[in-house]
């Protein structure tokens, strides 16, 4: 089973909005609603973000958000503001053979 | 607060098996299920596995030839063994709490700092 598909990089100034896409099959992101996204700072363990696709979790700003559509799942961050420059990774349950596949990543720059 | 913390070798020969620990503490081990997530340097993540405090696991089926997860709910800590180890088995290893009460959400809500294993004679 392949990893899930997002965009290597992604860009926006301070106080735009930005989304990155995470694309699997119907076998992963379109048969079930176990979309996770997580923050990733350099030398830092992941953090969570979104949860059951749009859920998040308690402390996590308001200006993330997460939505699905088909086989592609998307993170939106508003409002961009510096600390959100990092690396995001999504995640999905994938059936009781496969379990957890992650995506490969997506930089985010604020400019 | 629950808080886990991995241990284990830093340094691992080719050919030989990777343990590491995970030591939960601030909290009991039963009533979740724990897991395993490894990042090479530079790259992704990738999911290793899951185990419960019964002792059921579930695992990566790209590894699950070489891995096995355990738990030791006397000592409150899991623990991971990955065998006949190469230099792609060079990573940040991670430990990480699946928020599910009795149940698996999936997703992880609590990560260990991580730990480098490399591997290299």
């Amino acid at each position: 089973q392949s990893a899930l598909t997002q965009p290597p990089s992604a860009s926006g100034s301070p106080g735009q909005s930005v989304t990155i896409s995470c694309t699997g099959t119907s076998s992963d992101v379109g048969a079930y609603n176990f979309v996770s996204w997580y923050q990733q700072h350099p030398g830092k363990a992941p953090k969570l973000m979104i949860y059951q696709v749009s859920k998040r979790p308690s402390g996590v700003p308001d200006r993330f958000s997460g939505s699905k559509s088909d086989n592609t799942a998307s993170l939106t961050v508003s409002g961009l503001q510096a600390e959100d420059e990092a690396d995001y990774y999504c995640s999905s349950f994938a059936g009781n053979n496969i379990f957890v596949l992650f995506g490969g990543g997506t930089k985010l720059t604020v400019l | 607060q629950v808080h886990l913390q991995e241990s284990g070798p830093g340094l691992v020969k080719p050919s030989e098996t990777l343990s590491l620990t995970c030591i939960v503490s601030g909290g009991s081990i039963t009533s979740h299920y724990w897991g395993w997530i490894r990042q090479p340097p530079g790259k992704g993540l990738e999911w290793i596995g899951y185990v419960y405090h019964s002792g059921t696991t579930n695992y990566n089926p790209s590894l699950k030839s070489r891995v096995s997860i355990s738990v030791d709910t006397s000592k409150n800590q899991f623990s991971l063994n990955l065998t006949s180890v190469t230099a792609a088995d060079t990573a940040v290893y991670y430990c990480a709490r699946d928020p599910a009460i009795w149940a698996r959400y999936w997703y992880f809500d609590l990560w260990g700092r991580g730990t480098l294993v490399t591997v290299s004679s």
